[in-house]
């Protein structure tokens, strides 16, 4: 157990369905990073909040909109998704952003399938 | 060609065994991070370096700064040892920017 949770484990759903992921920290955290994992390829970071401000967005397609309302939540909202979406998709936080403080605490991440 | 490099991809050892997984990076990094994936998914962070050498447990992480080089070594593995392993790389002060492996899939046999 991290400190770290997510909902649901698994999802899915069909390209015109809309449905949000959810992540939950209870380490008093300030950051909080959505990762995409596909098969076969290394962890993609896709966006960074610290404070509840987005501090960095990877080029993600817009079908996918992060939202955080506090530092212990953080969502992704998906829309109009493709196939190739599907994959596990990992929240984690960490103390901070600076590099002496962010190591991350991972939750066990969801797994989607996009029909 | 990916920023951080791992090898090998996939190692199978004797229970009892010395365990070294490599990984080289081209960017100029901040911090250094190992991390465990169990079969599930879940992913636990074993070491943040920027320098010399970490020990907790059975696991050591080295890193030289000058060569770009860091090993993860396990001492008298154990089959609960077996997951894939990931290096990463933190390559700004702000830790916006995380390069990752591919991963070591390290599997233990009794």
């Amino acid at each position: 157990e991290t400190g770290v949770t997510q909902t649901p484990r698994h999802l899915v759903m069909g390209m015109t369905n809309k449905k949000s992921l959810k992540c939950e920290q209870h380490l008093g955290h300030n950051a909080m990073y959505w990762y995409k994992q596909s098969a076969k390829k290394p962890l993609e970071l896709m966006f960074v909040y610290n404070f509840k401000e987005q501090t960095e967005n990877n080029s993600v397609p817009s079908r996918f909109s992060p939202e955080c309302p506090n530092s212990s939540h953080l969502f992704l909202h998906l829309h109009t998704l493709q196939p190739e979406d599907s994959a596990l998709y990992l929240c984690a936080s960490s103390p901070g952003l600076h590099y002496s403080y962010n190591e991350q605490f991972f939750g066990p991440g969801t797994r989607l399938t996009v029909l | 060609k990916n920023e951080v490099e791992q090898s090998p991809q996939n190692l199978t050892a004797q229970e009892g065994e010395f365990i070294t997984i490599n990984c080289s990076y081209s960017v100029g990094i901040s911090a250094l991070h190992w991390l465990q994936q169990h079969p599930g998914g879940g992913i636990v962070s074993l070491f943040m370096l920027s320098s010399g050498k970490k020990k907790h447990g059975r696991l050591i992480a080295t890193i030289n700064i000058q060569e770009k080089h860091s090993s993860l070594h396990i001492t008298a593995s154990h089959p609960r040892d077996s997951a894939v392993y990931i290096c990463a790389a933190s390559v700004s002060n702000t830790g916006n920017q995380f390069y990752f492996g591919t991963g070591t899939s390290l599997t233990v046999i009794p």
